[in-house]
C-alpha cells in the first residue's frame, strides 16, 4: 500500500527560527520520489522541494532542505530562517512507479513575529 | 511557460445543481489530474488522464461525477446533481513524462466550489 503520512496538523515557529515538518511514508516499490508543495491560504500549490529514492544526498532548494532516512522511510522538511510569508499549509507527497500522486493530509506552519 | 489555467475560481450553488469546471494545462503535458480539496483536508485524486485516456477513476464519484480530456489538452469535470458534501476545492494539475527533471505536479489555481 502506498502511503503518506504527517501526523503535525500545526506547527508554530519563531521568525528567523528553523523548522521541521515531518512526513513518513510507505511503499513497496524500489524507485520513488518524494515531494513537498506549499499551499498558501489563496490556494495554489506551490511545488518546493523533490527527492528522489536513489539520491545519495538530501535535496536542497534555498532555504528548504529535506531531510531524507531511507531506513526510516521519513522525508522531513528543514525550513531555515523562517519568514512571516512561510505561513502556509504544507504538504508531503510521494510518486511511486508510474504516474500516481498520494498526498499527506498538511501541517498548517504559523510564522510568528 | 504559461501555467495551469482553470475556471471558473469561484462557483457558488445550490444542492442538486450542475456545475462544470474547465483546466487547460501546461502545454505538452501529457498527464492531467483533477483533485478534489476539501477544507483542512489533502487533495484526493479523482481522476487522471494519460493524454485522453484515464488512467484511473477509481475515486472518482460515476454516479454524479464526469470528465472528459478531448484531444488530449485541456479537460472539463462537472458535477450533476451536487450535494452539500462536494463543497471543496478543485485542483487541476499537470506533469510532464516521467523522468523529466523531478516530474512534479505543476497546480492550478483551484476553483472553489459553495454548494448551499
Amino acid at each position: 500500500a502506498q502511503k503518506i503520512t504527517q501526523t503535525q496538523p500545526g506547527m508554530f515557529v519563531q521568525e528567523k527560527e528553523a523548522v521541521t515538518l515531518d512526513c513518513t511514508y510507505d511503499t513497496s516499490d524500489p524507485s520513488y520520489g518524494l515531494f513537498w508543495y506549499k499551499q498558501p491560504s489563496s490556494g495554489e500549490m506551490i511545488f518546493l522541494i523533490y527527492q528522489g529514492s536513489y539520491d545519495q544526498q538530501n535535496a536542497t532548494e534555498g532555504r528548504y532542505s529535506l531531510n531524507f532516512q531511507k531506513a526510516r522511510k521519513s522525508a522531513n522538511l528543514v525550513i531555515s530562517a523562517s519568514q512571516l510569508g512561510d505561513s502556509a499549509m504544507y504538504f508531503c507527497a510521494m510518486r511511486p512507479t508510474g504516474n500516481q500522486f498520494y498526498f499527506g493530509t498538511g501541517t498548517s506552519l504559523t510564522v510568528i513575529p | 511557460e504559461a501555467g495551469v489555467a482553470q475556471s471558473p475560481r469561484y462557483k457558488i450553488i445550490e444542492k442538486r445543481q450542475s456545475v462544470a469546471f474547465w483546466c487547460n494545462p501546461i502545454s505538452g503535458h501529457a498527464t492531467l489530474y483533477w483533485y478534489q480539496q476539501i477544507l483542512g483536508q489533502g487533495p484526493k485524486l479523482l481522476i487522471q488522464f494519460q493524454n485522453n485516456g484515464v488512467v484511473d477513476d477509481s475515486q472518482l464519484p460515476k454516479d454524479r461525477f464526469s470528465a472528459e480530456r478531448l484531444k488530449g489538452v485541456d479537460s472539463t469535470l462537472k458535477i450533476q446533481p451536487a450535494k452539500l458534501e462536494d463543497s471543496a476545492v478543485y485542483l487541476c494539475a499537470s506533469s510532464p513524462a516521467r523522468g523529466t527533471d523531478t516530474g512534479e505536479l505543476f497546480f492550478g489555481e483551484g476553483s472553489r466550489l459553495t454548494v448551499l
